[in-house]
Parts: C-alpha cells; sequence; structure tokens
C-alpha cells in the first residue's frame, strides 16, 4: 500500500518559472490538502479540498493553485514561481465527512523546492 | 480562529529519562487534538489522538499524552526516553466549529535525547 506520494522530491526553478506538485493517494481520502513546512513557522496550509471538485484556500494560498478532478490526486501549481516560495512541501489526505475529525492525517515524504 | 502553541523550540533529556513536549491550544467547539512526529527528510507520521474520553491517551512506540480542558493543553509525554525518539514533534489541532475542515499546527518542537 503506496500511502501519499509526492513527486518529484527534489526540485531548483528560476524565478518566473511555473511547476507542478503531484501528490496522489490510493486510500480512498475524500480529504487532501497542502503544507508548506519552513523552519520556525511549523506547517502552513496552503489549499484543501474535502473532495472531488471541491477545492478552498487555507492560510497562505497566495501563487498557488489548486484543482481536484478525482479523489485520488490534488496537484499543486505554482504559477510564477517566487524566491519565497523557497520550501519544503508537503500532501497530506485523510477521511472526510464526519470521519474528518477523529481520522489522523497520512502524509507524503514532502518535495524540497528551491527557487533561484 | 483555532491555534496552537509548542512553547519550547527544543527539549533536551538524557536517555532514559522521563520526557514531556508541551502543546496549548485554543478552538472554538470541541477539540480533537493529535500528535505527529518527524523524521529527518520525511513526511509527519501520527503518534496519537484525543477525541473524548479518558484524559491520558496512550499512542505509538510507548508515548502517551494528557488532555487538560481547564488548561487547554495537550502535552505529549514518555516514562523513559530512547535515543531513537530524537525527532521534530508537533501538536496539531481540529475543531467541529464553523463548519470548516482545517488542521492547524504547532510550530514544532524538537527533542534531542542524550546518550
Amino acid at each position: 500500500n503506496a500511502g501519499v506520494t509526492q513527486t518529484p522530491k527534489f526540485q531548483v526553478l528560476k524565478t518566473g518559472q511555473s511547476m507542478t506538485l503531484q501528490c496522489a493517494q490510493d486510500m480512498n481520502h475524500e480529504y487532501m490538502s497542502w503544507y508548506r513546512q519552513d523552519p520556525g513557522m511549523g506547517l502552513r496550509l496552503i489549499h484543501y479540498s474535502v473532495g472531488a471538485g471541491i477545492t478552498d484556500q487555507g492560510e497562505v494560498p497566495n501563487g498557488y493553485n489548486v484543482s481536484r478532478s478525482t479523489t485520488e490526486d490534488f496537484p499543486l501549481r505554482l504559477l510564477s514561481a517566487a524566491p519565497s516560495q523557497t520550501s519544503v512541501y508537503f500532501c497530506a489526505s485523510s477521511l472526510g465527512r464526519t470521519a474528518f475529525y477523529n481520522s489522523p492525517l497520512h502524509f507524503g515524504n514532502g518535495t524540497r523546492l528551491t527557487v533561484t | 480562529a483555532q491555534s496552537v502553541a509548542q512553547p519550547e523550540d527544543q527539549v533536551n533529556v538524557a536517555e532514559g529519562n522521563p520526557l514531556t513536549v508541551k502543546c496549548t491550544y485554543s478552538v472554538s467547539g470541541n477539540p480533537y487534538l493529535f500528535w505527529y512526529v518527524q523524521y529527518p527528510n520525511r513526511g509527519l507520521q501520527f503518534l496519537l489522538k484525543y477525541i473524548t474520553g479518558d484524559n491520558l491517551v496512550k499512542g505509538s512506540y510507548g508515548f502517551e499524552a494528557e488532555f487538560n480542558k481547564s488548561q487547554t493543553s495537550f502535552h505529549l509525554k514518555k516514562p523513559s526516553a530512547l535515543v531513537s525518539d530524537s525527532a521534530l514533534y508537533f501538536c496539531a489541532v481540529r475543531s467541529n466549529s464553523g463548519g470548516y475542515q482545517k488542521v492547524t499546527f504547532g510550530t514544532g518542537t524538537k527533542l534531542q535525547v542524550i546518550p
């Protein structure tokens, strides 16, 4: 059972370039989310989705887009990369609806992004 | 808005001694509290959770946590620390208030167990 798979593991971008971080889960989880982890700031929620076709913004959504066309996939798009987006990005999923509140998040192993 | 505070950036403890990693929270509505551990270059892994019921909850690898409603705290504990427990620990909260489904994390506490 693969769980949550993130690709790529590492990426270097130049300012202004765009890219998509991939996230896939095979646990049939309704809830999926993207976090960024920065030193001293913990994990900050970028976007989340409670099911296919439904997305919403988290704490730090600016500069990022998401879509959820299937239950399994939740890609994160950087529209025009900036040095401030240098970070480690984590995708996480869990059961949704009423099960959401007592269901732990399952995390991928992260994507380390550097923007120069 | 919900929030989580982990007041200690780092906790050092000798191997074999008890350890405590502190967490306080603020939510509207009922709190659903979680602890996660992160090893280097890995994603977070679930340790334990408090939903309702007994204030002392037990989790993976011998860890436990004590929920204190009056102090709005959910401290992580272990009776005897191992060197392999050295990692980054995160407290997280969910709330059923407002109908939104967001998880808020603390800033993390680095646990260093000294041989």
